[in-house]
C-alpha cells in the first residue's frame, strides 16, 4: 500500500446517520488534511492538523468531527449530515504543514439523503 | 482578497495542440503557485509549481507562465494528448501567513484533448 489512502471510495448516508470516514497515508508525512470536492466549486479546506494537533478548522460546522489519534491516521465523523453536504471528500498528506507538496487521497465519494 | 479565479471552465483542445489555463489572484501575500491535475475517481496530484522570484518554469510539456505585476499565471500544455484529458486546478498559498498550509483553488477546468 503506498500513498494515501481512503476508505470507503462510497457512502450513502441518510440524515440521522453516523458514520466515519479514515484515511491513512504510507509516507511519513507529519500534516494531514481534509478537503470538500463539490461540482462546480474550488475545492474547501476543511481541518489541518499538524503532528496529531488540529491547527486549522475552516468554519467547518460542528456534524463534522475530525480525529487525528497519529501521524498516519485521520478520520472524519459524520454525524447528522444534510443533503448539501453531498460531495467528494478528500484527504491529504504534506511532509510538513507548510509550503510542501501535498499528496491527496481519492476521496470517498458521499452521498446523504 | 483570498480567491483564486480560474478560466476557462471547459476546454477542448486537437491532439497536438496548445492547451492554455488562465488563473488570477488579488492577494499579493500569495508567494506560492502549484498545479494540480485530477483524473476521474482519482484525488488532484501535484503536476507542478512556481514561485513567483522567476516568470517562466518548465517541465517537459508543461510549461507555468507567471506574472507578478499583472498578478497572473497560466498553464500551457505542449503537444497536447488524449491522456492529458483531465480536470485542471490552480492554487496559490500563503507561506508566510497563518493559515497552515491552506492551498487555495481556482474552480477547476475540465481539458478534453480530442484524438
Amino acid at each position: 500500500e503506498t500513498g494515501v489512502t481512503q476508505t470507503p471510495r462510497h457512502l450513502v448516508m441518510g440524515m440521522t446517520n453516523k458514520k466515519s470516514l479514515k484515511c491513512e497515508q504510507h509516507l511519513g508525512h507529519n500534516a494531514m488534511y481534509w478537503y470538500k470536492q463539490s461540482a462546480k466549486k474550488p475545492l474547501e479546506l476543511m481541518f489541518v492538523y499538524s503532528l496529531e494537533e488540529r491547527v486549522e478548522n475552516n468554519s467547518v460546522p460542528s456534524r463534522f468531527s475530525p480525529e487525528c489519534p497519529n501521524s498516519s491516521h485521520l478520520f472524519l465523523h459524520l454525524h447528522t449530515l444534510q443533503p448539501e453536504d453531498s460531495a467528494l471528500y478528500l484527504c491529504a498528506s504534506s511532509q510538513n504543514v507548510m509550503v510542501d507538496t501535498q499528496y491527496f487521497g481519492p476521496g470517498t465519494r458521499l452521498t446523504v439523503l | 482578497q483570498q480567491q483564486v479565479k480560474q478560466s476557462p471552465q471547459s476546454l477542448i483542445v486537437q491532439k497536438g495542440g496548445i492547451s492554455i489555463i488562465n488563473c488570477a489572484y488579488e492577494n499579493t501575500a500569495f508567494d506560492y503557485f502549484p498545479w494540480y491535475q485530477q483524473f476521474p475517481g482519482k484525488g488532484p496530484a501535484l503536476l507542478i509549481a512556481i514561485r513567483p522570484d522567476v516568470s517562466e518554469k518548465k517541465e517537459g510539456r508543461f510549461t507555468i507562465s507567471f506574472n507578478k505585476s499583472a498578478k497572473q499565471f497560466s498553464l500551457h500544455i505542449m503537444d497536447s494528448q488524449p491522456g492529458d484529458s483531465a480536470t485542471y486546478f490552480c492554487a496559490a498559498v500563503d507561506a508566510g501567513g497563518t493559515s497552515y498550509g491552506k492551498l487555495t483553488f481556482g474552480q477547476g477546468t475540465i481539458l478534453t484533448v480530442h484524438p
